[in-house]
């Protein structure tokens, strides 16, 4: 079975100051890990995806994320916050072969970024 | 032009009743899904259609049952609506099983049972 861990509900940061927000999973096999961001009675929007290659991953509003397969972990970063970042952050994976395109989320990270 | 659209937005009803949620996708994709977010914000696959074949079906009360008309479309019918139905509902789509480019997903569906 494949799971996803945010151990953080809410991450507090001040704005211009880098942030960074922790996944960890657990698939047998290779994982498909993702990140979506939700901003408030929106829908989920995609970020950023690993399936294979270099480990550092860059993708929207400047948030990149680093996998790590000894750790088992996708933590999602960014050098400068914005304000306009405070939203709810999902890590997301699935085995990278069958299973459906079955993504399992993590709980969610609030994000909160302060002037 | 809004790539995966849910009608309605918001969705108020008593206990007992019946009701459905529509989505639609205009982005060319073969697979869709619908997720139950609830008041904690957890979210939940529940359903996932596949060139209108039905490939995930979690575990889900048969009252519920989606329909695929089309590979562009995903309706969700509700049967006998129980207070703990209450939740957010997304639709989402993507291209293919593989999954490698993401889903893209509806803004959502708030039913309220009362």
């Amino acid at each position: 079975a494949q799971s996803v861990a945010q151990p953080e509900d809410q991450v507090n940061v001040a704005e211009g100051n880098p942030l960074t927000v922790k996944c960890t999973y657990s698939v047998s096999g290779n994982p498909y890990l993702f990140w979506y961001v939700q901003y408030p009675n929106r829908g989920l929007q995609f970020l950023l995806k690993y399936i294979t290659g270099d480990n550092l991953v860059k993708g929207s509003y400047g948030f990149e994320a680093e996998f790590n397969k000894s750790q088992t972990s996708f933590h999602l970063k960014k050098p400068s916050a914005l304000v306009s970042d405070s939203a709810l952050y999902f890590c997301a994976v699935r085995e990278g072969t069958g299973g459906g395109n079955k993504l399992t989320f993590g709980t969610g990270t609030q994000l909160k970024v302060e002037l | 032009d809004t790539a995966v659209s849910q009608t309605p937005k918001y969705l108020v009803t008593q206990m007992g009743n019946d009701k459905s949620i529509k989505c639609e996708q205009n982005l060319g994709h073969d697979t869709m899904y619908w997720y139950k977010q609830d008041s904690k914000k957890f979210l939940k696959i529940m359903f996932s259609y596949n060139n209108k074949e039905l490939i995930i079906n979690e575990t889900v009360p048969n009252r519920f049952s989606p329909k695929s008309p089309d590979k562009a479309h995903l309706n969700l019918h509700i049967n006998s609506l129980e207070l703990g139905d209450s939740a957010v509902y997304f639709c989402a789509s993507s291209q293919g099983l593989a999954g490698g480019l993401g889903q893209y997903f509806g803004p959502g569906t708030r039913l309220t049972v009362t």
